[in-house]
């Protein structure tokens, strides 16, 4: 049973596309992320969502556009791909409430490649 | 302002060391949470451990333990006996009330 699960694995496509990559967790958790890891595995938030409001929106491209129905998924939409996207994108959740007190369970990442 | 390092950037060791990841958190909060995540080559990453910002008791689970010491900001990871599999990047993650930082990692190599 997967707890954190994110679509796709991976992601090429061509600049100036728009793209979607989808997450959803099992685990019950009410606070969900998404982090980019650069290529040298720099890891920083992005977005974070607690019972589906927004509470951290780290500086990020408006390009770059979150959205939670409900608690269970907070998916990432994103227009205009630049080269600069190029990253893996890990998406997580903890319960938490945003205390920070809670480990964080990720899933497996999707890569993001630019051409 | 928060800052997290990570002064070793890739450590070797051969199989059966003992080696010791080091952390510094500076800070003015009082309250803070300290995590370690492990990333191996196949690139998920994992919980390994926490420590909340009032404990300062050294803990042992397994091969892993762990010192944080608040005078110093100093938050180090030991894994006792290390094997290949122990090969990965590991990072240490302070939190605090809407705040997830990771520092830059310390790449492990295991030889065996």
């Amino acid at each position: 049973d997967t707890a954190v699960s994110q679509t796709p694995k991976y992601l090429v496509t061509q600049m100036g596309n728009d793209k979607s990559i989808k997450c959803e967790q099992n685990l019950g958790h009410d606070t969900m992320y998404w982090y980019k890891q650069d290529s040298k595995k720099f890891l920083k938030i992005m977005f974070s969502y607690n019972n589906k409001e927004l509470i951290i929106n780290e500086t990020v491209p408006n390009r770059f556009s979150p959205k939670s129905p409900d608690k269970a998924h907070l998916n990432l939409h994103i227009n205009s791909l630049e080269l600069g996207d190029s990253a893996v994108y890990f998406c997580a959740s903890s319960q938490d409430l945003g205390a920070g007190r809670s480990a964080q369970h990720f899933g497996d990442g999707t890569r993001l490649s630019i051409l | 302002a928060q800052k997290v390092t990570q002064a070793q950037t890739e450590i070797s060791v051969v199989e059966k060391e003992d080696v010791t990841l080091d952390c510094v958190y500076e800070t003015r909060d009082t309250t803070y949470y300290l995590f370690w995540y492990k990333q191996p080559p196949s690139g998920e990453l994992v919980f390994l451990i926490r420590r909340n910002s009032f404990d300062e008791q050294n803990e042992i689970s397994g091969r892993y333990s762990w010192n944080f010491q608040k005078s110093t900001s100093s938050f180090n990871f030991t894994i006792t006996a290390s094997q290949v599999v122990d090969s990965a990047v590991y990072f240490c993650a302070p939190t605090g009330t809407y705040k997830y930082i990771f520092g830059t990692g310390t790449r492990l190599k295991v030889l065996a």
